[in-house]
């Protein structure tokens, strides 16, 4: 059984270029979600899928940032024309919608993340 | 607006002895709370979850949280903490929907041989 995987594990740039991370899913899990955490802060939602649909952004996620899930499966974000306080650790999960007694399902299991750093 | 409080940003215990991390969140709708654990540079491991019910709940690694509405309130204790626990402690809340987490500025926790 195998978690919920990011690559890379880590990404140093320069100010003003565009770096993309990859994030796989639990194979069955629907939803998908990111998160950003800065240090000595807990994480904090930027967004989410279920299946292929973008459902709901952050005010966090200013127009450089994008997210896709193009199949419903793995999902990529891409920073465009990267700035210092980009720098950060960028958190996956993914999550059922429903367990299976048909309740909400809201565990959410983390990857183990992308740090970027923007020099 | 929702949120989640963790009280202490640092707590240091000796090894073997007992823990108890503070977690208050904003009223609301009854919540789903969550603790996580994330060790340096790594990503964020669940402890345990509270949905609905019994009000104490158990987790991994001899980690157990109660549920207090009446103060808002989601501690997480360990009756014997183990050098192997030091690390950044989160306790998360839903939204109010079930499309997000909202965390705490998390608890470090650091253990003395």
């Amino acid at each position: 059984d195998t978690g919920v995987s990011q690559d890379p594990r880590h990404k140093i740039t320069k100010r003003g270029q565009n770096v993309t991370f990859r994030c796989d899913p639990i194979s069955e899990h629907n939803r998908l979600y990111w998160y950003r955490q800065t240090l000595g802060q807990g994480p904090e939602f930027l967004t989410y899928f279920q299946n292929e649909a973008q459902l709901e952004k952050s005010r966090l996620l200013s127009d450089r940032f994008s997210a896709e899930r193009p199949k419903g499966s793995f999902s990529t974000l891409e920073i465009q024309r990267t700035e210092q306080g980009d720098s950060a650790m960028y958190l996956c999960a993914s999550s059922l919608s429903r367990d299976r007694g048909g309740r909400p399902a809201d565990t959410q299991y983390f990857g183990p993340g992308t740090r970027l750093t923007v020099l | 607006a929702q949120s989640v409080t963790q009280p202490d940003i640092h707590i240091t215990v000796s090894e073997g002895a007992s823990l108890e991390l503070r977690c208050n969140y904003s009223y609301g709708a009854t919540p789903y709370l969550f603790w996580y654990v994330q060790s340096p540079g790594q990503g964020l491991q669940l402890l345990l979850k509270y949905f609905s019910g019994d009000t104490l709940v158990q987790g991994i690694k001899g980690f157990e949280a109660e549920f207090k509405r009446s103060q808002s309130s989601f501690n997480l204790r360990k009756p014997s903490v183990h050098w192997s626990d030091a690390a950044e402690y989160f306790c998360a809340r839903n939204s109010g929907g079930y499309n997000k987490l909202i965390f705490g500025a998390g608890t470090r926790l650091a253990v003395h041989p």
